[in-house]
């Protein structure tokens, strides 16, 4: 079975500044995605940015992106330019790419404090 | 409407009452997921429909738990005779379509339905 590891329960980071969340997962698989969602405290889930495990590019989706490294199945997310509003949960997320498998397998998630 | 909409938003219930979570998608998505998730945990899958049909509810945790979407639009999940256990924030999300190899198919979540059993 797949799973997802978020091992940041919390973080902080300054106003303007560089953070970066850690996700790592486990799976046997070889075709994916990966997804970083944030929750802000209204409880509504945003997807933030995604990865499709074909792609060796590493998405990016503005000031968030992702360091992408398939062999060590580690999936980070990189926030840069951190505003207030970037004060949320952040999830990770897995799902497969086989055949009817729609569900996605959600890591714990890391609290993330922005700092004015 | 412009986004997934749930309701209620709260909801309290003795134990052993039995509960009705609505859930509305986005007008036209085709798929539809329930998540159940507990204080301080990530959500985890309940059930999942396309159009009318539930292809998957292996997430369901007992047969307390049922979902329906009747017409390939509404659905709602009910719960049975509530344990305590059974306390957290019910997520619905919908999306659009999923391509025949599976797709990212961006999943669109409303607010959810924190339900307290007592």
């Amino acid at each position: 079975a797949q799973t997802v590891t978020q091992s940041q329960p919390e973080m902080s980071v300054q106003e303007a500044e560089t953070v970066t969340l850690s996700c790592t997962y486990d799976t046997s698989e070889s075709d994916y995605y990966l997804f970083w969602y944030k929750q802000p405290p209204s409880r509504q889930m945003i997807l933030v940015i995604r990865q499709e495990a074909y792609k060796q590019q590493n998405a990016t989706e503005n000031r968030f992106s992702v360091n992408f490294q398939k062999a060590a199945k580690s999936f980070s997310l990189k926030i840069s330019d951190s505003q207030l509003g970037d004060a949320a949960m952040y999830f990770c997320a897995y799902r497969s790419a086989a055949g009817n498998n729609r569900k996605l397998i959600w890591g714990l998630g890391t609290s993330l404090a922005v700092n004015p | 409407g412009a986004g997934v909409s749930q309701s209620p938003r709260y909801k309290v219930a003795k134990r052993g009452q039995d509960v009705a979570l609505r859930c509305d998608p986005i007008s036209g998505h085709v798929s539809l997921f329930w998540y159940q998730q507990a204080l301080g945990q990530g959500p985890e899958f309940l059930t999942y429909f396309q159009n009318e049909a539930q292809l998957d509810k292996s997430g369901l945790p007992s047969d307390r738990f049922f979902a329906e979407r009747p017409e390939g639009s509404v659905s709602t999940l009910k719960i049975q005779r509530t344990q305590q256990e059974d306390s957290a924030v019910y997520l619905c999300a919908s999306t659009s379509r999923f391509a025949t190899s599976g797709g990212t198919g961006e999943l669109f979540f409303g607010e959810g339905s924190r339900l307290t059993v007592l």
